[in-house]
């Protein structure tokens, strides 16, 4: 059984540009959450997908958007990029009803902006 | 706002006992949770506490003083491989929403 996995796994990007970074959610999960890790702090929330549609969301502008699929998979796409938008970027899946044990991480998109 | 304090790094010896405490400010508490992340890789769930008191999962421990808004995780007979990242992180419904900015455990010989 797969878990959660994304992709790419490294991504060079130049300011301005654009960039969707993609994630498959563990087998039986159905609610795909983003974060945010710069280096040496904690993932930050971005948003969480749930029935395809964004249920919650953290403080990031709305240069950060998202969109899940009908497979529950899921994109996280980032406009005009800026050099602090350089980080590692998981992906969480979890069930939409399920306990708090169920929440996999992927291994992460790491991003540099130049 | 919302806040949480964690001790930056902590050197432990192999064998040995550590405790990595938490501290938060945050509206809306629904539990706090751990979790580790070594080097490179992506976080790994521990542990979750929605109620006062301690949580036991082999050699890892958790504890929540809601009313102190505190908790702390505990290490027993650490090994090497414990060296890592360790994140505590506050809920809200089925989602954690803040993370600490971690605790670097070093385990030493």
């Amino acid at each position: 059984d797969a878990g959660v996995t994304q992709s790419p796994t490294h991504l060079i990007k130049t300011r301005g540009q654009q960039v969707t970074l993609r994630c498959s959610p563990k087998s039986g999960h159905d609610t795909v959450s983003w974060y945010q890790q710069a280096l040496g702090q904690g993932p930050q929330f971005i948003f969480q997908y749930y029935e395809e549609e964004e249920r919650q969301r953290g403080n990031f502008p709305d240069r950060f958007s998202g969109h899940q699929f009908p497979n529950y998979s899921s994109e996280l796409n980032v406009n005009a990029l800026l050099l602090g938008d350089s980080a590692l970027y998981l992906c969480a899946s979890s069930e939409g009803t399920g306990g708090r044990e169920t929440q996999y991480f992927g291994p992460g998109t790491r991003l540099l902006v130049l | 706002g919302q806040s949480l304090e964690q001790p930056s790094e902590v050197t432990a010896v192999e064998g040995a006992i550590v405790q990595i405490n938490c501290t938060y400010q945050t509206s809306g508490f629904y539990g706090l949770s751990w979790y580790q992340q070594h080097d490179g890789g992506a976080p790994t769930f521990l542990s979750y506490n929605a109620l006062d008191g301690l949580e036991e999962t082999g050699r890892f421990s958790s504890f929540l003083s809601r009313s102190d808004s505190y908790g702390y995780l505990l290490l027993q007979e650490l090994q090497m491989k414990d060296s890592a990242s360790y994140f505590c992180a506050v809920w809200r419904g089925n989602t954690p929403l803040v993370f600490g900015k971690g605790t670097r455990l070093s385990v030493i010989a």
